[in-house]
């Protein structure tokens, strides 16, 4: 596979239940994010590592927990969600955070339904 | 706070003509400018990047930078029906910032 993978592409979830995003990024890039969009909004930065370090956090509530085992994979931990925490979320990957090229490439997203 | 501003559209175009896209950011600061394609249902896709003043071309899409107005647009050349699609700006300041995108409508 090339470019940046997201497993699943589509999730539905009760409030209650606990699952995970995956990603994969098979570029060799050092930073990866994860952005949550939603309809009529920006695309919102949630979390950034580089080099597996969590640089940075934009006050995302706790129901959302990151995970970077290696600089190839990124995981977001999904518990007790909230029906508006339905949205796109987007995974990228960038050859460096602090660069000034910050060309971020995308993952295809997974749709999350919260019901 | 920093913001990225975009006409949401739609903006709609004929065939074989120029679209024009613009977007204004108010951090002076911002280093780096990119235009994303988006199209429905689908992740953005970088299309272009510009970090100097005036314009760069790639094909038929031309970036132009003007620091000092804090402006910066994407000219498509020669639409075509399949550029249809959402164009997001982002700029980068600390960290990469995206405007809500310009949707264009490119008809036959």
């Amino acid at each position: 596979e090339t470019g940046v993978t997201q497993t699943p592409r589509h999730l539905v979830m009760g409030m209650t239940n606990k699952k995970s995003l995956k990603c994969e990024q098979h570029l060799g890039h050092n930073a990866m994010y994860w952005y949550k969009q939603s309809a009529k909004k920006p695309l919102e930065l949630m979390f950034v590592y580089s080099l597996e370090e969590r640089v940075e956090n934009n006050s995302v509530p706790s129901r959302f927990s990151p995970e970077c085992p290696n600089s190839s994979h990124l995981f977001l931990h999904l518990h007790t969600l909230q029906p508006e925490d339905s949205a796109l979320y987007l995974c990228a990957s960038s050859p460096s955070r602090g660069a000034a090229y910050n060309e971020q490439f995308f993952g295809p997203g997974t749709r999350l339904t919260v019901l | 706070q920093k913001e990225v501003e975009q006409n949401s559209g739609p903006l709609s175009v004929p065939e074989g003509a120029i679209a024009s896209l613009n977007c204004t950011y108010s951090d002076r600061g911002s280093q780096s400018f990119f235009w994303y394609r988006q199209y429905s249902g689908k992740s953005p896709e970088l299309i272009m990047f510009i970090y100097s003043n005036g314009d760069k071309e790639d094909g038929r899409f031309t970036a132009q930078l003007n620091k000092a107005s804090q402006y910066v647009s994407l000219l498509i050349r020669d639409s075509q029906p399949s550029d249809s699609a959402t164009y997001l700006c982002a700029v980068l300041t600390d960290k990469l910032i995206f405007g809500t995108g310009t949707r264009l409508q490119v008809f036959p």
